[in-house]
């Protein structure tokens, strides 16, 4: 099972609004609706940010948001801010077999 | 507030087991909900490792199968990891989590490092 493949690093100025995509296969991203996001800064633990494609934790705030079309998931982040500047790590069920992938990572730089 | 915290050697030599342990405080994991471990090599992504409900059912990453084994501690209120025959490609920040209901990973502990060097 191969990772599910996103962009090396997206940027945007604060205030501004970037996308970051996950694509997989029917296997996994197309196959559920089980997409998932960590944020990830230097030196920390993943944090949970959306589940279920597009649902937002308690204490998330809404400029995250997630969708789903066909194979690709995406994560959208409005508003941009300083603190938003980490990596981003988008994950899916994968079936009863393989279970879980994530994806291969995403740096957000804050211009 | 549920934590999670990994324990363990930071250092294992080739061809030997890596052991570590997660404890979770602030809930029981008796009360449900699987348990498992993730691992990021320095400088690369995240790659789930395995689960564990309460219950002892386990899942494995079928790359790692062959050489993984989750077991859990109802009585301790924790869960653990052996990996045999490490080499250096298993060098990696190794994280637990919680695995919700439909799939998704939360809270996670802070992650220890885990160096295979002779």
């Amino acid at each position: 099972q191969s990772a599910l493949t996103q962009p090396r690093s997206v940027s945007g100025s604060p205030g501004q609004s970037v996308t970051i995509s996950c694509t997989g296969t029917s296997s996994d991203v197309g196959g559920y609706n089980y997409v998932s996001w960590y944020q990830q800064h230097p030196g920390k633990a993943p944090k949970l940010m959306i589940y279920d494609v597009s649902k937002r934790p308690s204490g998330v705030p809404d400029r995250f948001s997630g969708s789903k079309s066909g194979n690709t998931a995406s994560l959208t982040i409005s508003g941009l801010q300083a603190e938003d500047e980490a990596d981003y790590y988008c994950c899916s069920y994968a079936g009863s077999y393989t279970l879980y992938v994530f994806g291969t990572g995403t740096k957000v730089t804050v211009l | 507030q549920v934590q999670l915290q990994e324990s363990g050697p930071g250092l294992v030599k080739p061809s030997e087991t890596l052991s570590l342990t997660c404890a979770v405080s602030g809930y029981s994991i008796s009360s449900g909900y699987y348990w498992g471990w993730i691992r990021q090599p320095p400088g690369k992504g995240l790659e789930w490792i395995g689960s564990i409900y309460h219950s002892g059912s386990t899942y494995y990453n079928p790359s790692l199968k062959s050489r993984v084994t989750i077991s859990v501690d109802t009585s301790k209120n924790q869960f653990s990891l052996k990996l045999s025959s490490v080499t250096a490609a298993d060098t990696a920040v190794y994280y637990c989590a919680r695995r919700g209901i439909s799939n998704w990973f939360d809270p996670w502990g802070q992650g220890t490092l885990v160096t295979v060097s002779s």
